[in-house]
């Protein structure tokens, strides 16, 4: 079975730039996550779709970032414009559905290097 | 509201010898407990989960946790540390429903030969 596929895998940007990073769920998981993981932190979520709504973007600076996922598979995350702070490591997730407890499956990151 | 604390960023053991992470949880409800494992350049992988049946629970590479609710801790062990054990370790937390995961700050271990 497939994992959670992202990409890029790294890209650096100066400040003041924008970036997109994608990710492509496992096949048949209705519920998508991204999460912000600082060096030094534990990941920290960021917005979490099931099928194509949002379910909570609470911790979401939606005044910089904002993500979507139109046809409630692949996910763009966009950071518009970035800043230093913003360097991390963005992780997509999926599972199969929000109700009851499901694991959730990582893909490998996209590492964001702001200058 | 729930939160994580891990009680030690890093972890320093001899191979061959007994692992030991803290973790220790906050949570307004019946939480739903995990341990996770990140290996440098890796996706996160789930090593064990609590989720109310028994207090023990046993998961992948000869890890085990043991939920204790009148210390709210979760604490993670091994009997015998291998190289391969090198990584990240992050305790998490969750409501019983919902998915919504909250992670501590991690665990560093570093075994060495």
């Amino acid at each position: 079975e497939a994992g959670v596929a992202q990409s890029p895998r790294y890209k650096i940007i100066e400040k003041r730039q924008s970036v997109a990073f994608w990710c492509n769920p496992i096949s048949g998981h209705a519920t998508l996550y991204w999460y912000q993981q600082i060096l030094g932190q534990g990941p920290k979520l960021l917005i979490q779709f099931q099928n194509n709504g949002v379910v909570d973007d609470s911790q979401l600076p939606k005044d910089r970032f904002s993500a979507e996922r139109l046809k409630g598979v692949d996910s763009t995350l966009k950071i518009q414009p970035a800043k230093l702070e913003d360097s991390a490591v963005y992780l997509c997730a999926s599972t199969l559905r929000t109700s009851g407890y499901n694991e959730q499956f990582f893909g490998p990151g996209t590492r964001l290097t702001v200058l | 509201a729930q939160s994580v604390t891990q009680l030690d960023s890093h972890v320093s053991v001899s191979e061959g010898t007994p692992v030991l992470l803290r973790c220790n949880y906050s949570s307004s409800y019946s939480p739903s407990l995990f341990w996770y494992v990140q290996h440098p350049n890796k996706g996160l992988q789930l090593l064990l989960k609590y989720t109310s049946a028994a207090t023990l629970v046993k998961g992948i590479n000869g890890f085990e946790a043991e939920f204790k609710k009148s210390e709210t801790s979760f604490h993670l062990t091994k009997p015998s540390a291998h190289m391969s054990d090198a990584a990240e370790y992050f305790c998490v937390v969750t409501q019983a429903a919902g998915n919504k995961l909250t992670f501590g700050g991690g665990t560093r271990v570093l075994v060495k030969p």
